[in-house]
């Protein structure tokens, strides 16, 4: 079975506060994926990742920034974490083949205080 | 840009009952791909079913069914014979048939409860 950790499921910050949040997959996929789900917003893709060292904004970058120096791990990092950063976090990862399924990871709910 | 919406944020269904989750989107492109994508309480989302546009046969897993109309740009999920499990975070999902772009489109998903 395909399996995507994340660091943390629970995560309190204080405002200004760098934070770094991790996910790890098994499955060797190229393609990871960071998420930011708000309820009535559905989710919002932060940044995705097509290869070791590569990635690409997606629909709202602003205040994240991320890091793939391994295959197998992504990490979505909150320079100067902000209230309105409040969210669950979600990571998939996938293989690049049109049709394949993005597998998700368990997420991890940040507040920032 | 890709828009993809459901309408109807709840809905509820009484266990062994049939239950149809509605979702639209809007787009130019004519090959790409729909998913319905299902989120349990405390739980990790799971791919529930997928289709190709190109393909004119309704895609069914299980008890899972879709109902693909690609001139009126509609995909609802149709889940018979319901059961307690069923309930959870229903997301609708778009992807261009692009090589190179696995970018998912998410509606705002839609909360479904199931009663026994």
């Amino acid at each position: 079975d395909v399996k995507v950790t994340q660091s943390s499921r629970y995560l309190v910050k204080r405002t200004g506060e760098k934070v770094f949040l991790e996910c790890v997959q098994d499955m060797d996929h190229e393609n990871m994926f960071w998420y930011r789900q708000d309820p009535g917003l559905g989710l919002r893709l932060i940044y995705f990742s097509y290869d070791v060292k590569m990635k690409e904004k997606g629909d709202i970058p602003e205040g994240y920034s991320v890091s793939r120096e391994k295959k197998e791990r992504f990490s979505l990092i909150l320079e100067s974490a902000s209230t309105n950063q409040t969210s669950m976090y979600l990571c998939a990862s996938s293989f690049p083949r049109y049709l394949d399924t993005q597998y998700f990871g368990p997420g991890t709910r940040l507040t920032v205080l | 840009a890709q828009t993809v919406t459901q309408s109807q944020p709840e809905m509820s269904v009484q266990e062994a009952e049939t239950v149809t989750l509605s979702c639209t989107y809007d787009t130019s492109e004519s090959d790409y791909y729909l998913f319905w994508y299902k989120q349990p309480p405390s739980r990790q989302m799971i791919l529930v079913i997928r289709q190709e546009a190109y393909k004119q046969q309704n895609a069914t897993e299980n008890r899972f069914s879709v109902n693909f109309q690609k001139a009126a740009k509609s995909f609802s999920l149709k889940i018979s014979d319901s059961q307690l499990g069923d309930a959870a975070m229903y997301f609708c999902a778009y992807r261009r048939d692009q090589g190179g772009s696995e970018k998912l489109v998410f509606g705002k998903g839609m909360k479904l409860t199931v009663n026994p």
